[in-house]
């Protein structure tokens, strides 16, 4: 299995720029994360989907923040726009099933905003 | 304030030697505590899991405890190698959901 994929790996970007990260969870599971790590905060969960229904967006930060899972195999993260505080890695990560429900993140994006 | 603390923020031990990482929890209703290891550049990959009945699980060279009883919860790494340099991640989840409270880490470095 290639494991969860996220692209992609780094983004640069501008502020005021639209960002759209991806991710394809394990094939299988049915649980994906969206979380966000930065050194001051460490990892924060943004929001989680179950089945492709958002569960729980509690962490998304503002407005400016828009997830999507149109299919078991593809979740997007957005942000329009863009600012220089939203720099951090964010991660994906996806589970299936049986309690207490191992939770296998990918590589992450490295987002910078200038 | 945090919900899971951890400490020492950060240790230097050398190659071969052994230590002990803790993590102090306020989550309620717990369910379950994992230990992540995160190595620079990469995403968390789980060590152990320990639900509230279990109170020690080991992987390899690193065994974790759980006292449910006083929240508490300790890594321990076993003769330390090069490769264990990495950040360590205390996760606590709360009953009935997949949400987790991740704590600060640990950050480790094994020096030859």
């Amino acid at each position: 299995d290639a494991g969860v994929i996220q692209s992609p790996r780094h983004e640069v970007t501008e502020m005021g720029q639209e960002v759209t990260l991806r991710c394809k969870p394990i094939s299988g599971h049915n649980s994906l994360f969206w979380y966000r790590q930065t050194m001051m905060r460490g990892l924060e969960l943004l929001i989680y989907f179950n089945n492709n229904v958002p569960i729980d967006d509690s962490g998304m930060p503002e407005d400016r923040f828009s997830a999507k899972m149109p299919n078991a195999s593809f979740s997007t993260l957005k942000i329009q726009p863009s600012e220089p505080r939203d720099s951090a890695v964010y991660f994906c990560a996806s589970s299936f099933g049986v309690h207490p429900y191992e939770q296998y993140f990918g590589p992450g994006t490295r987002l910078t905003v200038t | 304030k945090n919900q899971v603390e951890q400490s020492p923020q950060s240790l230097i031990i050398l190659e071969g030697k052994n230590c002990t990482l803790q993590c102090n929890y306020t989550v309620s209703p717990f369910s379950n505590l994992r230990w992540y290891k995160q190595d620079t550049g990469r995403g968390p990959v789980s060590l152990t899991i320990m639900t509230f009945s279990e109170n020690t699980k080991s992987n390899g060279r690193y065994t974790a405890t759980l006292d449910a009883d006083t929240k508490q919860s300790s890594l321990h790494i076993t003769a330390s190698q090069l490769s264990d340099s990495a950040s360590y991640i205390c996760v606590v989840s709360k009953a009935a959901g997949n949400k987790l409270t991740f704590g600060g880490g640990t950050r480790v470095l094994v020096k030859p």
